[in-house]
Formats: structure tokens, sequence, C-alpha cells
């Protein structure tokens, strides 16, 4: 069963850059599988930040970006805000219609 | 715009079957534009994807639900919907519906989520 792998946690400060990744339990993550990334708040359904590994979503402010690092696909917050505290997951489209989430990474921004 | 609803029971008998609505709006259920899909989080955990559903008849299934989970569509109401068979407590979570741009197979689109709880 393929797993994707995330950061269970990561604390930055305000006006900081954090890193986040989305790795495979076998194998690189590559734009093939279309790296998507989501943001969740307590309470509250996903929202879209990121698809197509570095593609914006409409909204989206420019402080998230996508890439590729390595063998992992990688959402980055450069001055986080107060606001950007949330859980952020990472998704990966396997092919003929099948996705898969990784666990989530909770960010806090203190 | 695409909306999506959920709709059901919120509350399931354990050995029971989970019945799932999702109503879209904003466009058509039959577009090739997308896979409409579900996807759930138990209580204080992560998200899971359950399965999708393209083109009106070509349905997708987590290898972990495959045995359990059926996924069908009604056109003529513009709805899909979600059965989950044999429910236990680890059943228990929010179940989201979405849209999945069939283009870059990102989950576009979210309904508000819904709790469904399993206890007897």
């Amino acid at each position: 069963q393929t797993v994707v792998t995330q950061e269970p946690s990561f604390s930055v400060s305000p006006g900081g850059t954090v890193t986040l990744t989305c790795g495979l339990s076998s194998g690189s993550v590559s734009i093939s599988y279309y790296p998507s990334w989501y943001q969740q708040t307590p309470g509250q359904a996903p929202r879209t930040l990121i698809y197509s590994t570095s593609t914006r979503s409409s909204g989206v402010p420019d402080r998230f970006s996508g890439s590729i690092l390595g063998n992992k696909a990688a959402l980055t917050i450069t001055g986080a805000q107060a606001d950007d505290e949330a859980d952020y997951y990472c998704v990966l489209y396997m092919g003929s219609g099948i996705w898969v989430f990784g666990g989530g990474t909770k960010v806090t921004v203190l | 715009q695409l909306q999506l609803q959920e709709s059901g029971p919120r509350l399931v008998k354990p050995s029971e079957t989970l019945s799932l609505t999702c109503t879209v709006s904003g466009g058509s259920i039959s577009s090739t534009s997308y896979f409409w899909g579900w996807i759930r989080q138990p209580p204080g955990k992560g998200l899971e994807w359950i399965g999708s559903l393209y083109n009106i008849g070509s349905t997708y299934y987590s290898p972990s639900l495959k045995s359990r989970v059926t996924i069908s569509v009604d056109t003529s109401k513009n709805q899909f919907s979600l059965k989950l068979t044999s429910v236990t407590a680890a059943d228990t979570a929010v179940y989201y519906c979405a849209s999945a741009n069939w283009d870059d197979d990102y989950f576009d689109h979210w309904g508000q989520g819904t709790l469904v709880t399993v206890s007897s």
C-alpha cells in the first residue's frame, strides 16, 4: 500500500519561512504525481492552495509556493502570518482515478 | 462556480450501511471535466480518500475500503452518492464530497462536510 509521508508538525515564527515536504514510502515524488496541497483550519473544509506541483489556486497569497525538492514535493510558506496556523495536507495522484493523502502537517505560528 | 453539498443520516448503527448524497450545483455531474469524489476525516485525524467516480460509469476506490464502498450517480438529480456497508465505530468521521479537476488531478471544490457517527 502506498504511503504518503509528511512531517507531523512544524513551528515557525511570524515573518519566518517554513518548508513542508511530501514523500513516498517507496520511490520519489515527481510532477507526474500532480502534487497538490490543502490547508485546513479547525472545523472547516480543506482549502486548495497548490496544484500540479506549483500552481497557486485562485486567491491564494504568493507567500505560498510549491516545488519539487530532491525526491519530495514541497510547500514553502515565506513570511508566515498568524492565520497560516493550520493543518496542511499533501495529496498525490497515483493515476487511474486514485489519490492518496498524506497524514498532514500541523503548522504553529509563534 | 461549482458548489457541493452533502446530505444524509448523521447517525448510523454498527453493522448497518452508511449512505450519503452529494448535490452538485453550478455544473453538470455528467461533465467529463471532473472526477467526483468522497473523502473522510475521523475526529482528530487526517484526511482519507475513499473513492471517486468519472464520466458517470467509471468508479475507483481506496484499496482499504474497496470491499465495502459503492459510489454511484443520479444524473436526473445532479447528485452522486456514497454507500459504505458494515460500518463500525472506526467509520465515524466527517465525510466530504469534492470535485477533482480532470486536467490537473486535484480537488478543486469541496462540500462543507457532514459528521456521521456510528453508534448504537
